[in-house]
């Protein structure tokens, strides 16, 4: 089982550039989590999906973030554009089924927009 | 939202010592978990408690889940350096606290 698999797994950019981060849940999870970590913000949840349906987008900090997830298999998280204050590392997780069900967390993507 | 509220934010102790962290809040849970990440990883889970009064033991690690489902503490018996990381609870909306950056030193 390889787990949740995120892309890249650091990527640094110019302000005002797009930065498009990926992962593959595991198979079988119908769940999957957007999160984002800073040391001043904690965890926070962005988004989560159901089936690859987005349910709760309210943590989305602005219209410059967007998530989809075209099939069971593979999600996007993309921000155009980038800021500085977008630096941070952004994880992706899967669940069997959702709501106080174990989640997997991938690696991570630490992102610096300069 | 349920507001999640961890304390304290940092503890650094000696190897040996037991130490008490703690997740409160406002809010009855339906179910409460804590999460250890480590540099540079994913949280990972260590335990799910659901029950009011549930104690859960893992190991060196005891947690319990507060009889009103509002809180819940997390107990570590002579720490070792590789309790070192960062303890996070999470509620049944899949929401987390800020967490407790534990250091165990040698």
């Amino acid at each position: 089982d390889a787990g949740v698999i995120q892309s890249p797994r650091h990527e640094v950019t110019e302000m005002g550039q797009e930065v498009t981060l990926r992962c593959k849940p595991i198979s079988g999870h119908d769940y999957l989590f957007w999160y984002r970590q800073t040391m001043m913000r904690g965890l926070e949840l962005l988004i989560y999906f159901n089936n690859n349906v987005p349910i709760d987008d309210s943590g989305m900090p602005e219209d410059r973030f967007s998530a989809k997830m075209p099939n069971a298999s593979f999600s996007t998280l993309k921000i155009q554009p980038s800021e500085p204050r977008d630096s941070a590392v952004y994880f992706c997780a899967s669940s069997p089924t959702g709501w106080g069900e174990k989640l997997f967390f991938g690696s991570g993507t630490q992102l610096s927009v300069l | 939202t349920q507001l999640l509220e961890q304390s304290p934010q940092f503890l650094s102790i000696q190897e040996g010592e037991n130490l008490t962290v703690y997740c409160n809040s406002s809010s009855v849970f339906s179910s409460l978990q804590w999460y250890r990440q480590e540099p540079g990883e994913g949280p990972v889970l260590l335990v799910t408690v659901v029950t009011g009064g549930e104690v859960k033991k893992l190991k060196r690690l005891t947690f319990q889940f507060g009889d009103a489902r509002k809180d819940s503490s997390l107990h570590i018996t002579a720490a070792q350096p590789g309790d070192t990381g960062l303890y996070l609870c999470a509620g049944g909306d899949m929401r987390f606290g800020a967490g407790t950056r534990l250091t165990v030193k040698p």
